[in-house]
């Protein structure tokens, strides 16, 4: 069975701190991976994916995650936060259900706070 | 290019009433999904359209839901009768391709409150 474990439900960084927000994933097959992010009001915007590609994958706004199997994470980091990136961020496991279908499967979500 | 929309932004409802949501996808996107976010869970799949037909419905709660996409362009969600249990956030994506890596495009939701 596939899920996906957002570890915290929020977390708070101080402007110009490193953001890591954790993931972890149950997939019985090659996942892909993504990270999306709601800001207030806007629709949710994917971050970055990982295709089993390089396990290093680099997003938007300075943004990357890294594919661990052996961990079974794929954990987001930035290095400096900034007060945009206060919104909620989804880590989500995709893969093809029995019937051939693309699933989505999508953690709880991890709020962000930035203090200035 | 003009991304996903959806219509109305909140809706505030009596249990038992009807209400209907509507998404425009990305012009051009033959693929078309909606999904629900109930407080405090996950987001969850409901189904997902290429062009006008339903590829897959298996995230459909009950049968008081009724979706559709007529003419394979934009999509309706209708809930009738709606119950406390309905309220919650729905999302629409678009996407060109189902492929292994595809992309989703959201649009920002539609907030539903059943009273």
């Amino acid at each position: 069975a596939q899920s996906v474990t957002q570890l915290d439900s929020h977390v708070s960084v101080s402007e110009g701190t490193p953001v890591l927000l954790r993931c972890n994933y149950s997939s019985s097959y090659s996942p892909s991976l993504f990270w999306y992010v709601q800001h207030p009001n806007k629709g949710l915007q994917l971050l970055l994916k990982y295709t089993s590609a390089a396990t290093l994958v680099k997003g938007i706004n300075g943004f990357e995650a890294e594919f661990k199997k052996s961990e079974t994470s794929f954990h987001l980091t930035k290095p400096s936060a900034h007060m945009s990136d206060a919104a909620e961020y989804f880590c989500v496991v995709s893969f093809l259900n029995a019937g051939n279908n693309r699933k989505l499967i999508w953690g709880l979500g991890t709020s962000l706070a930035v203090n200035p | 290019e003009a991304g996903v929309t959806q219509f109305p932004s909140h809706s505030v409802i009596e249990k038992g009433q009807t209400v209907t949501l509507r998404c425009d996808p990305i012009s051009g996107h033959d693929n078309l999904y909606w999904y629900r976010r109930v407080m405090g869970k996950e987001i969850k799949f409901l189904l997902h359209f290429v062009k006008e037909s339903k590829q897959d419905e298996s995230g459909m709660p009950n049968n008081r839901f009724l979706a559709e996409r007529t003419g394979g362009t934009y999509s309706t969600l209708k809930v009738q009768p709606a119950e406390l249990e309905d309220s919650g956030v729905y999302f629409c994506a678009s996407s060109q391709d189902p492929g292994v890596t595809y992309e989703q495009y959201f649009g920002p939701g539609t907030r539903l409150t059943v009273t």
